[in-house]
């Protein structure tokens, strides 16, 4: 059973950085599982921010930027802001057609 | 405008069966695959199964598998999800999402846009 991980909550000062991770319980997160990041705010549908690791969806603000850090991918928020106080997801690619999200991950802007 | 309504949730018995829609509209629904997500009350997005833009090709989470079957109807722009022998663990929101391209070419896990969702209860 393939685990994807998130940190569970994080909390964030406006205007500070942060920066979430998306990894595997038993492998190194590379561009090669593909991972993309949503936000979702409660009783919202999903919003699609990064996909392909690192390319911003359109009208997606660029205090947001993924990448891989170590071995993990990773959604970093530059110069945080009250409205960015939402939920989390990644998704990884496990091939064959399958994808994985997340547990999520809860952010607190304060 | 892209648009993806889902419909078809409701109150359901364990046991029982349910067949959620998605209507689509402002994109050529045949060149697309679909995907199907849920989330529980307070939890997570899980990924459940995908579509091929001409129906023959579907991939199905080990979670649902034997359980539920992904179709589409490109004449009519919908896609379905026909859940069978439901669980009070099913109960969810089910969104379905388009599969997004570059170029005509599929980018693996980028889903949008996304429905607003549609409410499936089991319980007796």
């Amino acid at each position: 059973q393939t685990v994807v991980t998130q940190e569970p909550s994080f909390s964030v000062s406006p205007g500070g950085t942060v920066t979430l991770t998306c990894g595997l319980s038993s492998a190194s997160v590379s561009s090669s599982y593909y991972p993309c990041w949503y936000q979702q705010t409660p009783g919202q549908a999903p919003r699609t921010l990064i996909y392909n690791t690192n390319t911003r969806s359109s009208g997606v603000p660029d205090r947001f930027s993924g990448s891989i850090l170590g071995n993990k991918a990773a959604l970093t928020i530059t110069g945080a802001q009250a409205d960015d106080e939402s939920d989390y997801y990644c998704v990884l690619y496990m091939g064959s057609g399958i994808s994985v999200f997340g547990g999520g991950t809860k952010l607190t802007v304060l | 405008e892209v648009q993806l309504v889902e419909s078809g949730g409701g109150l359901v018995q364990p046991g029982g069966s349910l067949r959620l829609s998605c209507a689509a509209s402002g994109f050529t629904f045949s060149s697309y695959w679909m995907h199907w997500v849920r989330q529980a009350p307070g939890k997570g997005l899980v990924w459940l199964s995908r579509i091929s833009s001409d129906g023959s090709s579907t991939t199905y989470a080990d979670s649902v598998k034997g359980r539920v079957t992904i179709s589409r109807d490109n004449a009519k722009n919908t896609l379905y999800l026909q859940m069978n022998s439901l669980r009070a663990e099913d109960t969810a929101i089910y969104y379905c999402a388009r599969g997004s391209t570059i170029f005509g070419v599929v980018v693996p896990n980028w889903f949008d846009p996304w429905g607003q969702g549609t409410l499936v209860t089991v319980s007796s």
